[in-house]
């Protein structure tokens, strides 16, 4: 089965700062990679998801590199705001997993004012 | 469309009592999940529905899990002769037909169960 690693598990930044999480996965097979951000005290949403036909994918402050070879994927996050600070997961997924997503074990960002 | 509505959203109890949890997917929502978080980790998968048919089931759910969705829309989870170890945040998802490559899960702020 996959197996997800996510770097860092903990990371602070200054407001206005910009966090990068990377999530390295073992199937090589994996052909979808979203990331979810969990905040407290509710469930976890989808901000953004990229797949293998493609090398990055940008969302206004957010985006998602693909790294295939090496079998990483990294979320950007610029000019980060309070609101930011939330619990990041990645969820690498291919067909062969049936129908569940596989997360991390996340990376708690918080952005200090 | 109100989300995905699950209660309660806190119970206490204690060891041995059995306990339910109730998933209410969005409407036309053909595929439910059902999702295991505890302290400082991600969702563990424990099952999931395709309308009333349940297609998948992690090795973590025990015999004293048991999971329904009779008529293709709401879910239950029931747990009985609860441990400490059962102790966790449970997240309800649903989304369209097809794996969650085609389409978003949306989650639930889920069901925390303390067990004494």
């Amino acid at each position: 089965g996959e197996n997800v690693e996510q770097h860092p598990s903990t990371l602070s930044v200054q407001e206005g700062d910009s966090a990068v999480i990377k999530c390295t996965y073992s199937d090589s097979a994996s052909n979808y990679f979203p990331w979810y951000k969990q905040e407290l005290g509710k469930g976890p949403q989808l901000i953004i998801d990229i797949r293998s036909n493609v090398g990055e994918k940008k969302d206004q402050r957010i985006a998602v590199t693909l790294n295939k070879t090496a079998k990483h994927f990294s979320l950007h996050i610029t000019e980060t705001q309070p609101e930011d600070s939330a619990v990041y997961f990645c969820a690498p997924y291919h067909y062969n997993q049936g129908g569940k997503l596989i997360f991390g074990q996340g990376t708690e960002l918080s952005v200090k004012p | 469309d109100t989300g995905v509505s699950q209660d309660p959203r806190h119970k206490i109890t204690k060891r041995g009592q059995n306990v339910t949890f109730r998933c209410d997917p969005i409407s036309e929502h053909n595929r439910l999940y059902w999702y295991r978080q505890t302290l400082g980790q991600g969702p563990e998968f424990l099952t999931y529905f395709q309308n009333e048919a349940q297609l998948e089931k992690s090795r973590l759910l025990s015999d004293r899990f048991s999971a329904e969705r009779p008529k293709g829309s709401f879910s239950t989870l029931e747990i009985q002769r609860t441990e400490q170890g059962d102790s966790a945040m449970y997240l309800c998802a649903s989304s369209k037909d097809g794996g969650p490559d085609t389409g978003e899960l949306f989650f639930g702020e889920g069901s925390r169960l303390t067990v004494l």
